[in-house]
This record gives structure tokens, C-alpha cells and sequence, in this order.
């Protein structure tokens, strides 16, 4: 079963604004995660956060986690067409190495 | 970095008949390997964890006699969809976490097959 939701489910801006997206999930996790997956294509990982740590960075890209509310958020700044894609989030479960896969949000980047 | 290859990217079959799906690690050994279902504008369902030389664990739902995993060695693992049938079309995606044994690492994924059963 779904571990968690993603919102929103779909987003549409324009190049050069910033996408936030969130993730929700409901059990005890050892890590969050972030993916990207293009139209047809199989999924690249943007970035890793441990339960222990509550921000990180890399690139144009900040992740939050919020271990008390269970939740985590994906800030992309100054968006680029390129960007275009859909992003999920996952959860390391505590205990095992599978990944549980949120709803995803695709996100479209206007020129 | 580490890359998992996933073969072939497309197939079309006929009803009834049987598909293999390979995924192999290319530049590191993957004793464990995911294998996950993804219907068209849906996230991944997990469908079964690959292990090599033991068997394969299903998720609850999923017909272990119906998608045959077999991972017979460190670098490759095969899912087989035995007697296709409309309903299994869908694309199927497999992964391979870098970290193999520990907890908290990324995963690499291959690029998908789209299945297609008519």
C-alpha cells in the first residue's frame, strides 16, 4: 500500500519561480527521499535526508523534514523547463531497504 | 556512478504467453533488487524484493506464481510475467539500492519496460 500523499498533485509555473511540493507519510522511517521521473522513463534521485536531520541542500534544491508531523517538502528554486518532470517521494522503512513510494506531483515549468 | 540496466525498454505480447524482464547492476553487485509496478500517471507499487540465491518476498497482493522473480546471481535479476494477460500491461520498473546491506542510501532504477499485452 501508498505510504504517504504528495501535494499538490499536479503544478503549473512559470520558468525562474520557485515549486514546492510536499510529501506525507504515515509510519517510523529511516530516511526520506526525493526522485524525479521523466514521461515514460525510469526515476533519478535528487536527494536523501536522513530521520535524524531536518534540512539539506543541494543545488537548487532544499528538503525539509518534519519527523513530529511526518512530513517533508521539496523547495526547487528559480525553475527551469528542464524541471519539467514529476517528483516523488519515498520513505526508507525502518527495519528494511525497500522504498515506499508516495502519489507523486507533476510539475510543469512554463517558458 | 552506479547504473542498473533494465531489458528491454518496450514489449508487446500476445495474451497468454510469457515475458522476461531482466535488470542488471552494472558496476557494483546487487545481492538485494526491487522490482516495482507503475500504472500510467500513478506512483510505483512495490511488488516484490529480489534476493539473491533465496527467495524473492511479494508484497501482500501481488500472485507470486503469476510475476517470477529469480535472481540468480549478484548482478542480475529477471521478472517474468507468466500468461499474460490486458490487465498486466502496465510498466514495470526495477531498482537496486547502491548501499547494499545498509539502511540509509539511494537507489538506482533502470529505465522502465513497458509492457503491453493484447
Amino acid at each position: 500500500s501508498q505510504q504517504g500523499e504528495e501535494d499538490p498533485q499536479a503544478l503549473s509555473i512559470q520558468e525562474g519561480e520557485n515549486a514546492t511540493m510536499n510529501c506525507s507519510y504515515k509510519t517510523s522511517i529511516n530516511n526520506l527521499q526525493w526522485y524525479r521521473q521523466n514521461s515514460g522513463r525510469g526515476l533519478v534521485h535528487l536527494i536523501l535526508i536522513r530521520s535524524n536531520e531536518r534540512e539539506k541542500h543541494s543545488g537548487r534544491l532544499r528538503v525539509t523534514l518534519d519527523t513530529s508531523k511526518k512530513s517533508s517538502s521539496l523547495l526547487i528554486t528559480a525553475s527551469r523547463a528542464a524541471d519539467t518532470a514529476s517528483y516523488f517521494c519515498a520513505t526508507g522503512i525502518q527495519g528494511a531497504q525497500k522504498l515506499v513510494f508516495g502519489q507523486g506531483t507533476r510539475l510543469t515549468i512554463n517558458p | 556512478g552506479a547504473v542498473v540496466s533494465q531489458h528491454p525498454s518496450w514489449v508487446i505480447c500476445k495474451s497468454g504467453t510469457s515475458v522476461k524482464i531482466e535488470c542488471r547492476s552494472l558496476d557494483f553487485q546487487a545481492t538485494t533488487m526491487f522490482w516495482y509496478r507503475q500504472f500510467p500517471k500513478q506512483s510505483l507499487m512495490l511488488m516484490a524484493t529480489s534476493n539473491e540465491g533465496s527467495k524473492a518476498t511479494y508484497e501482500q497482493g501481488v500472485e507470486k506464481d503469476k510475476f517470477l522473480i529469480n535472481h540468480a546471481s549478484l548482478t542480475l535479476s529477471t521478472l517474468t510475467v507468466t500468461s499474460a494477460h490486458p490487465e498486466d500491461s502496465s510498466f514495470y520498473i526495477c531498482s537496486a539500492p547502491i548501499g547494499q546491506g545498509t539502511r540509509n542510501t539511494e537507489a538506482f532504477f533502470g529505465q522502465g519496460t513497458r509492457l503491453t499485452v493484447v
